[in-house]
């Protein structure tokens, strides 16, 4: 069935250090890639997203990349700020039928130090 | 202006007791989902509802679940029965409708976190 795998499950850094959270789907017609944030309390909020004809996308100091042959894609955090600290979730969504679900990972908790 | 809202925020209830979670979607959004989140976990998927469509219910994980969205707006999730298990944070999502359904961004309300005793 549709599985996505997150790790790591949780991550320190130091602030101004880098964060890298990765992901890997199982279902090959997944053609849409969301990355959120959920802080304590509040529901997930989107971060940024990619789809499966697109390699890399960037905004700011967030960027993610895409592997369709390899099933992966990976979620990079630059110039970390103790304000992103949160939980991350990844997720996939299949190209096929009008269902609009969303796969999610098990989440990672990030720590930023300041 | 106003996101998704759920009500209530928190919900403490005896096992065996049937509940009721309310979820106001984003005037305009067609589409409208739920997903349970239990402690440390990610978000499992429930049900999604898309306009007149019939709902896709391949995610509830039992019959004691059930979804309604009336008028194509508020939507209830009923559990019946409450178990132990069923505790957990419960978040409703909605979103727009486009050419391109596999890319519209879901917006998520802040969940009801539901015990039960």
């Amino acid at each position: 069935g549709e599985n996505v795998e997150q790790h790591p499950s949780t991550l320190s850094v130091q602030e101004g250090d880098s964060a890298v959270i990765k992901c890997t789907y199982s279902d090959s017609a997944s053609n849409y890639f969301p990355w959120y944030k959920q802080e304590l309390g509040k529901g997930p909020q989107l971060i940024i997203d990619i789809r499966s004809n697109v390699g890399e996308k960037k905004d700011q100091r967030i960027a993610v990349t895409l592997n369709k042959t390899a099933k992966h894609f990976s979620l990079h955090i630059t110039e970390t700020q103790p304000e992103d600290s949160a939980v991350y979730f990844c997720a996939a969504r299949r190209r096929s039928g009008n269902t609009g679900k969303l796969i999610f990972g098990q989440g990672t908790t990030l720590q930023v130090k300041p | 202006g106003a996101g998704v809202s759920q009500s209530p925020s928190n919900k403490v209830t005896e096992k065996g007791k049937d509940v009721e979670l309310r979820c106001d979607p984003i005037s305009g959004h067609t589409a409208l989902y739920w997903y349970r989140q239990s402690l440390g976990q990610g978000l499992e998927f429930l049900i999604y509802f898309q306009g007149n469509s019939a709902p896709d219910k391949s995610g509830l994980p039992s019959d004691r679940f059930s979804a309604e969205r009336t008028g194509g707006s508020v939507s209830t999730l009923t559990i019946q029965r409450t178990q132990q298990e069923d505790s957990a944070v419960y978040l409703c999502a909605s979103s727009g409708t486009s050419l391109a359904i596999s890319y519209n961004e879901q917006f998520f309300g802040p969940g009801t976190r539901l015990t039960v005793l």
